[in-house]
């Protein structure tokens, strides 16, 4: 069954504004990671994130998790149109690290 | 150089045809996977392979059957091919624990 499942579906912004897409879980993990899949292409890692962190930085992301409401957060600052991709959150739950469960992803277009 | 590759990018076949999708991967990982992204982006697991041994088979017809003959191998192959069978199959690798490293995908369409 899906793990993770993201919100919202869909996201539009404009270039320069800050996209904040959430993910939700239902089962304790060991991590949490975060991919930019782009249009007719393989996904990608951008962060991960650690049951026992709370918040994670890369560049212009920002990464939060609430272990005790099961949920995380990515933002994107400054978006630019080169952030158009969907974004799927990932749970490694227990010791099946190598199971990694997907959500169905949020889309996000950032516009000119 | 492409970390994983797979091929072929797209394969159009009929119902009932057998049909196989190659990966390699020169990452040094010993962990590789099947993943299967149906035409609304659900991307979910199929099969994972750590140094050459079975360790996640997650309840796919036996229709499909993986084969890794070495680690920096894994093969998919996929026999009597149903429609539901269309979708797009990524390989994947990783260390144990790390972050998975994506092929882009193959694009499977059975008619």
């Amino acid at each position: 069954s899906q793990q993770g499942e993201e919100d919202p579906q869909a996201l539009s912004i404009q270039e320069g504004e800050n996209a904040t897409m959430n993910c939700s879980y239902k089962t304790s993990i060991n991590n949490l990671q975060w991919y930019r899949q782009n249009s007719g292409r393989g996904l990608v890692h951008l962060i991960l994130i650690r049951s026992n962190e709370r918040e994670k930085h890369s560049g212009r992301l920002r990464v939060t998790l609430d272990t005790s409401k099961k949920s995380s957060s990515l933002l994107i600052t400054a978006s630019r149109a080169a952030d158009t991709a969907s974004y799927f959150c990932a749970t490694a739950a227990g010791d099946s690290w190598g199971k990694l469960q997907f959500g169905a992803g949020t889309q996000v277009v950032v516009t000119p | 150089d492409t970390a994983v590759s797979q091929t072929p990018k797209y394969l159009v076949t009929q119902m009932g045809n057998d049909k196989s999708i190659k990966c390699e991967q020169n990452l040094g990982h010993d962990t590789m996977y099947w993943y299967k992204q149906d035409s609304k982006k659900f991307l979910k697991i199929m099969f994972s392979y750590n140094n050459k041994e079975l360790i996640i088979n997650e309840t796919v017809p036996n229709r499909f059957s993986p084969k890794s003959p070495d680690k920096a191998h894994l093969n998919l192959h996929i026999n009597s091919l149903e429609l539901g069978d269309s979708a797009v199959y990524f390989c994947a690798s990783s260390r144990p624990g790390g972050e998975l490293f994506f092929g882009e995908g193959s694009r499977l369409t059975v008619l």
